[in-house]
């Protein structure tokens, strides 16, 4: 019965290089978030996909950043050029299908990106 | 724009007391509220929920209060314990964007044996 699984835990990338985050979500769920934790705040939302669309990316940089979720295999969140800025804790969740309001989001560890 | 504040980044506390967890919002859209924790080097945890219907919720030692009309919510935990370590985020959603979660900015509870 795993929970929200996230790869790789620890990512170094260099100033320009692309990182690529990997979020598998709780067997049956299909609905995907992506948040963005700076240190020292909350979380902020960043995207909402489910299977093949994505339906709210309100929370994402409109450059750089791009996210999917395709019909097979995990997540993926892609930054593009990274910059120091996008240093960050990156965490991924999931909720059930049902999409119902009341729903709780479940979170995978999160994956920590270093810019250097 | 801050919609979800916890104005008290951090938190001491003796073991076997109250611990006490504000929370404030702003935006009255604002039905489903919830708590997470959080250990460092690992993700939030789910720990409580409300909805706006009602204004308490309980689950053994937790117990999380829901105030509409100040927009303020809290989180008691009785006894703590210094397993409770940890930080605490609030989150709400909206009716009208239930999928989209907005964090305070964490508190740090430390309980102290």
């Amino acid at each position: 019965n795993a929970g929200v699984m996230q790869n790789p835990r620890h990512l170094v990338r260099r100033r320009g290089q692309e990182a690529r985050l990997r979020c598998s979500p709780v067997k049956g769920h299909s609905h995907v978030y992506w948040y963005r934790q700076l240190p020292e705040e909350g979380l902020k939302f960043m995207v909402y996909l489910q299977k093949e669309n994505i339906i709210d990316e309100s929370g994402m940089p409109k450059e750089r950043f791009s996210a999917e979720f395709p019909k097979e295999g995990p997540s993926i969140l892609r930054i593009q050029q990274v910059v120091r800025g996008d240093s960050a804790a990156y965490f991924c969740a999931s909720s059930p299908s049902s999409g119902a309001s009341t729903d709780t989001q479940y979170f995978g560890p999160g994956t920590r990106l270093t810019v250097l | 724009d801050q919609q979800v504040k916890q104005n008290s980044p951090s938190l001491s506390v003796q073991e076997g007391r109250i611990s006490i967890l504000n929370c404030d919002y702003t935006n009255s859209m604002f039905d489903y509220f919830l708590w997470y924790k959080k250990y460092p080097a690992e993700g939030p945890t789910f720990l409580i929920s409300i909805s706006s219907i009602k204004d308490k919720n309980e689950d053994g030692r937790f117990t999380v209060f829901l105030n509409k009309s100040a927009k303020h919510l809290s989180l008691h935990i009785v006894p703590s314990q210094p397993g409770d370590s940890a930080v605490y985020f609030c989150a709400a959603s909206a009716r009208n964007n239930f999928n989209k979660f907005y964090f305070g900015s964490g508190t740090k509870l430390n309980v102290k044996p």
